[in-house]
């Protein structure tokens, strides 16, 4: 079945810096990767996703870059502020027809940003 | 407003006991979903329902027993059977097959004493 690695497990940024965060999956026919934030005693919340047919997508921010070859995608946040800090689940699906929403999940990554 | 609801927040439970947690949603959804998070293990799939009446044993079933009786809800039986039941619990759901967005809960804290 699918497997998702997610690196780092923990980052720490000064405010105003760039973080990046990876994901590689091992299903080749994996066709959708959300991101999704968790802050301190919440649920997940979704922040951006991206399908196979585009390598990049952003959103003020977040971006996120795929690559399909190499199986690999990231999360860039840029002019990083205290309130991203929090962590980060990537994740990987094969749709399909259903499309089930059956994801497996990354690890996580906990994101310190320092003012 | 529209959303998921799980209760209780916190429970606590002595070991030998089966408990049920509850998950409600509003979003007309029909698809829902019970994850299990650990500390450094991200989240895995225990069930998911795509219908009433219907639904599939997710990466790690054993222990635990779900039921879809209606659209809304999806409560999730930790049962005796589980061998490490201490876990915080998240259920979501999911709009129509165009979509692959989830939706989460705030989650459930069970601690087994």
């Amino acid at each position: 079945g699918e497997n998702v690695e997610q690196h780092p497990s923990t980052l720490s940024v000064q405010e105003g810096d760039s973080a990046v965060i990876k994901c590689t999956y091992s299903d080749s026919a994996s066709n959708y990767f959300p991101w999704y934030k968790q802050e301190l005693g919440k649920g997940p919340q979704l922040i951006i996703d991206i399908r196979s047919n585009v390598g990049e997508k952003k959103d003020q921010r977040i971006a996120v870059t795929l690559n399909k070859t190499a199986k690999h995608f990231s999360l860039h946040i840029t002019e990083t502020q205290p309130e991203d800090s929090a962590v980060y689940f990537c994740a990987a699906s094969n749709g399909g027809s259903g499309n089930t929403g059956k994801l497996i999940f990354g690890q996580g990554t906990t994101l310190q940003v320092k003012p | 407003d529209g959303g998921i609801t799980q209760s209780p927040k916190y429970l606590f439970r002595k070991e030998g006991q089966n408990v049920t947690l509850s998950c409600e949603q509003n979003l007309n959804h029909d698809a829902m979903y019970w994850y299990r998070q650990d500390p450094g293990q991200g989240l895995r799939l225990i069930y998911y329902s795509q219908i009433v009446n219907d639904f599939q044993k997710g990466d790690i079933a054993e222990g635990y027993s779900v039921s879809r009786e209606k659209k809304e809800s999806f409560p999730l039986t930790v049962t005796s059977a589980q061998k490490n039941p201490t876990a915080f619990y998240l259920c979501a759901s999911k709009g129509g097959a165009a979509t692959g967005e989830l939706f989460f809960g705030e989650g459930s804290r069970l601690t087994v004493l």
